[in-house]
């Protein structure tokens, strides 16, 4: 079983801050997604990354294997960036074996005030 | 527009109703999939299917049951021994193991 665990759980921010979601979980991955969830429900593919560090718009992702924890960054926050915040991770479920599973974290609930 | 729907976007059953959920998508994706997700919970798999007229059971599939039979729908049925219904439910298709693409999602409420 992979645990995955988000932090924080809730957060709230001026607009215009740098904004953080850590994610950590405790088995060895092949891949990260992070997901944007905004509040009709509709889920949005963020990034998937498996190494490194990967960069979109304002959005920044960074993933430490050995450290099994991965950061989202929003930089110059905005309020449309309110959102759950998901991240998933991908994760052989029987060793050498093809059966790969997904586990999705709680989620961060972020509100950006103006 | 490719893309994955799914209809309804709320819906109302009685207890003791089956009731099925619409997944299409027209993105060409073999993997779909069936998620239930719960206030304070992540995501759970309730089923998945990785090519027509084939599927698998996810983490939660009691009460659940589903069917591929063409590559563009994956209709999921809550049947009446599924003890605790109401949830909002995903649909998500993908290539293969990579990126899944998630539908607007189906709440459904059990009165």
């Amino acid at each position: 079983k992979n645990e995955v665990e988000q932090s924080p759980q809730n957060l709230t921010a001026q607009e215009g801050e740098f904004i953080t979601i850590n994610c950590s979980y405790s088995v060895g991955i092949s891949a990260l997604h992070w997901l944007q969830q905004h509040p009709g429900g509709g889920i949005v593919s963020l990034f998937m990354l498996s190494s490194g560090k990967k960069k979109h718009g304002r959005l920044i992702a960074t993933i430490n294997i050995q450290e099994k924890h991965s950061s989202l960054h929003i930089t110059a926050s905005h309020p449309r960036d309110s959102a759950v915040y998901i991240c998933a991770v991908r994760w052989r479920a029987e060793s050498g074996g093809s059966n790969y599973k997904l586990t999705f974290g709680k989620g961060t609930l972020l509100t950006v005030n103006p | 527009d490719g893309g994955i729907t799914q209809s309804p976007k709320y819906l109302f059953r009685k207890e003791g109703q089956n009731v099925t959920l619409s997944c299409e998508q027209n993105l060409n994706h073999d993997a779909m999939y069936w998620y239930r997700q719960d206030p304070g919970q992540g995501l759970r798999l309730i089923y998945y299917s990785q090519i027509v007229n084939d599927f698998q059971k996810g983490d939660i599939a009691e009460g659940y049951s589903v069917s591929r039979e063409k590559k563009e729908s994956f209709p999921l049925t809550v049947t009446s021994a599924q003890k605790n219904p109401t949830a909002f439910y995903l649909c998500a298709s993908s290539i293969g193991p990579g990126t899944q693409y998630f539908g607007p999602g189906t709440r459904l409420t059990v009165l």
